[in-house]
């Protein structure tokens, strides 16, 4: 039972562009979310979150929506960089709970 | 500072045998948490301790499983009789305090491969 889904393994954007990263759960019950970012080697990287009170929330060039009523947040990268290249994870967590529940990732490629 | 380390980084287990991977927390942070990373796959939670509390392992797969954090710093994650089905990164990760909110700060991982 995947309760949080990342259903895109992988997607490539030019530089410059936005990058549209996006989840889907289904445990009506998470009220936050967060993204993590993970490069080769390394652990995940915490990257910005919201919580479900929220709708938006803003950090630099990274923008977290959430739709609660679809049960759907993405994360947009604006203007996407080399650097961005890595894999995304979406992760939620319910009131009172102290573990995460990721996605499966998707595999962000930035194109020069 | 120095963040979550964790070794070995790689372990190459015969099937059958024991092993136990270690994690060393940001120093200070009253929460430990394992998660279990299969190829392509999200990491998935195992246990998570505050202090040396084990307060949730509903995430362990078998009784080969077991972690402890006897003086409230380093885990060890250990499992038995290791099966191929265990292979897998095993990510530790730590935070200053209990709850969601507080960011989880993982380590690098320990890529563990059941021959």
């Amino acid at each position: 039972d995947q309760q949080v889904k990342q259903n895109s393994p992988s997607l490539s954007v030019q530089e410059g562009r936005i990058s549209i990263l996006n989840c889907d759960y289904t445990n009506s019950m998470f009220d936050y979310f967060l993204w993590y970012k993970k490069y080769p080697a390394e652990g995940p990287t915490f990257l910005i979150s919201i919580s479900s009170i929220k709708d938006k929330n803003e950090d630099g060039r990274f923008t977290v929506f959430l739709n609660k009523s679809a049960k759907h947040l993405s994360l947009h990268i604006v203007p996407s960089q080399p650097g961005d290249s890595a894999v995304y994870f979406c992760a939620a967590s319910g009131p009172g709970a102290q573990k995460l529940v990721f996605g499966q990732g998707t595999r962000l490629t930035i194109n020069p | 500072g120095a963040g979550v380390s964790q070794s070995p980084r790689y372990k190459v287990a015969k099937r059958g045998q024991d092993v136990a991977l270690r994690c060393d927390p940001i120093s200070g942070h009253v929460s430990l948490f394992w998660y279990q990373q299969a190829l392509g796959q999200g990491p998935e939670f195992l246990t998570y301790f505050q202090n040396e509390a084990q307060l949730d392992k509903s995430g362990l797969p078998s009784d080969r499983f077991f972690a402890e954090r006897p003086e409230g710093s380093v885990s060890t994650l250990k499992i038995q009789r290791t099966q191929q089905e265990d292979s897998a990164v095993y990510l530790c990760a730590s935070s200053l305090a209990l709850g969601a909110y507080n960011e989880q700060f993982f380590g690098p991982g320990t890529r563990l491969t059941v021959l």
